[in-house]
């Protein structure tokens, strides 16, 4: 089983839409969370970190759960510019990855 | 400030050969990561290091992969014989500490085995 896992997709949801991420993490003493986001032929960039308590940045909220071992994406009021891989990262005794999902915001 | 900077960012070698790609982190990060990225896949653990020493070195594939970072800043993954299936983006990220702060990627080298 992998360390991350995430629906590879595609998502291609209509500009305006709210569209969500989940992704799952096998080991349970995992300590930190993160979102990623990759352009194509592009390196990963650190879109927001995760915290237990659930954080919010503009647009973007990310959600743990640590009962259920997930993590979460939300983006709101989604824009062309949002078009991108979204990758979740957990950190236990080192960094594992997803394979990232792929969002297309559709004009 | 200076981020992530890998060297060369394409690298083209014949079958069999001998190549190796360079990282260097954000200055004063203790921690370093090396990973390979195959197109339309996340980017796949090879080696973790924390500070000079190989932390965790399992994803490595096998033996004809090798990394240093003899110093504890500058790392080089290294690969011997090289096949057409290592052809890949290698990814260097680095994090301020090997406690599950952020990490931040260098711009990736592609390597092309012909």
């Amino acid at each position: 089983r992998k360390e991350v896992e995430q629906d590879p997709g595609p998502f291609n949801v209509p500009e305006g839409a709210t569209v969500a991420f989940n992704c799952t993490y096998s080991n349970s003493a995992s300590q930190s969370f993160f979102w990623y986001r990759q352009d194509c032929r592009k390196e990963p960039k650190l879109l927001m970190s995760v915290y237990s308590s659930g954080n919010e940045d503009g647009r973007f909220t990310a959600q743990l759960n640590r009962a259920s071992q997930y993590i979460s994406l939300l983006i709101r009021d989604s824009k062309l510019s949002d078009s991108a891989t979204y990758l979740c990262g957990s950190f236990g005794n080192q960094f594992y990855f997803g394979t990232g999902t792929s969002l297309t915001v559709i004009p | 400030g200076a981020g992530v900077s890998q060297t060369p960012s394409n690298k083209v070698t014949e079958k069999g050969k001998y190549v190796e790609l360079r990282c260097d982190p954000i200055s004063g990060h203790t921690a370093l990561y090396w990973y390979r990225q195959s197109l339309g896949q996340g980017p796949e653990f090879l080696i973790y290091f924390q500070g000079t020493g190989a932390a965790d070195d399992s994803g490595l594939p096998n033996d004809r992969f090798f990394a240093v970072r003899p110093e504890g800043s500058v790392s080089t993954l290294k690969i011997q014989r090289t096949e057409r299936g290592d052809s890949a983006v290698y990814l260097c990220a680095s994090s301020l500490s090997g406690l599950g702060t952020e990490a931040f990627f260098g711009q990736g080298t592609r390597l092309t085995v012909v």
